[in-house]
């Protein structure tokens, strides 16, 4: 059963700061990993995909990579914005699995 | 890009009662669909996978008489909670899966239940 952690937990920075967000998990035998935004109360907004085969995405002042091989993907965020706070969620898609497993998420406060 | 509609995005209801909750693709056919449960300050839980013309695989733990999938075509699936009890309350959220082969999953808004 695959088992993602999100770390840290919680995070509460000044505007400006250029953060990492991190997501291990358990199996390496995914097909894919996503990160997603949830804002309170609200659905999901896809950030970043990354395929198995590749090794980061870009997307803004958004930067993934993943380590497949030591179960590894973080999240990068240059020069975070208050407009940033919000809840991120990693989620590997396993391989033969379509359905997505989540990690319990990092909750971030850019404060003005 | 791909659109998911939910519906109701809030509903209210009596114990024992039951909540029909409908997940919409809106702008391409999905053979597949997930249902998620998220309670406050955790994270999302699949709870079944709902395919097109069959019936729906749960997620061990899940009773499968108390929520109730029904994926009818390619671009509706429903959640009915029967039944409905407090500890039922809880956001749901569904996710369709592009008929295509595109390895995406897109969301649904989600749909917040409290049970009183």
């Amino acid at each position: 059963k695959q088992e993602v952690t999100q770390i840290p937990a919680a995070l509460s920075v000044p505007e400006g700061e250029n953060l990492v967000l991190n997501c291990s998990f358990t199996d390496s035998a995914i097909y894919n990993l996503q990160w997603f935004r949830q804002d309170p109360g609200k659905g999901l907004t896809s950030l970043l995909l990354i395929q198995s085969s590749q090794r980061e995405q870009t997307s803004g002042r958004l930067n993934a990579s993943l380590d497949k091989s030591s179960g590894r993907s973080t999240l990068y965020i240059a020069a975070s914005q208050p407009g940033d706070s919000a809840t991120y969620l990693c989620a590997p898609g396993r391989a033969g699995r379509r359905a997505l497993t989540f990690g319990s998420g990092t909750r971030l406060q850019v404060q003005p | 890009g791909a659109v998911v509609s939910q519906h109701p995005s809030r509903v209210i209801c009596k114990s024992g009662t039951s909540v029909k909750i409908e997940c919409r693709s809106l702008d391409f056919q999905a053979t597949t669909m997930f249902w998620y449960r998220q309670f406050p300050k955790q994270s999302l839980m699949l709870m079944a996978t709902s395919n097109e013309g069959s019936k729906a695989t749960y997620e061990q733990g899940v009773e499968k008489d108390k929520f109730l999938i029904n994926h009818a075509s390619l671009t509706l699936s429903t959640l009915t909670v029967t039944s409905a009890h407090p500890e039922d309350s809880s956001f749901y959220i569904c996710s369709a899966r592009d008929r295509s082969g595109q390895p995406l999953q897109y969301f649904g808004p989600g749909t917040r239940l409290t049970v009183t």
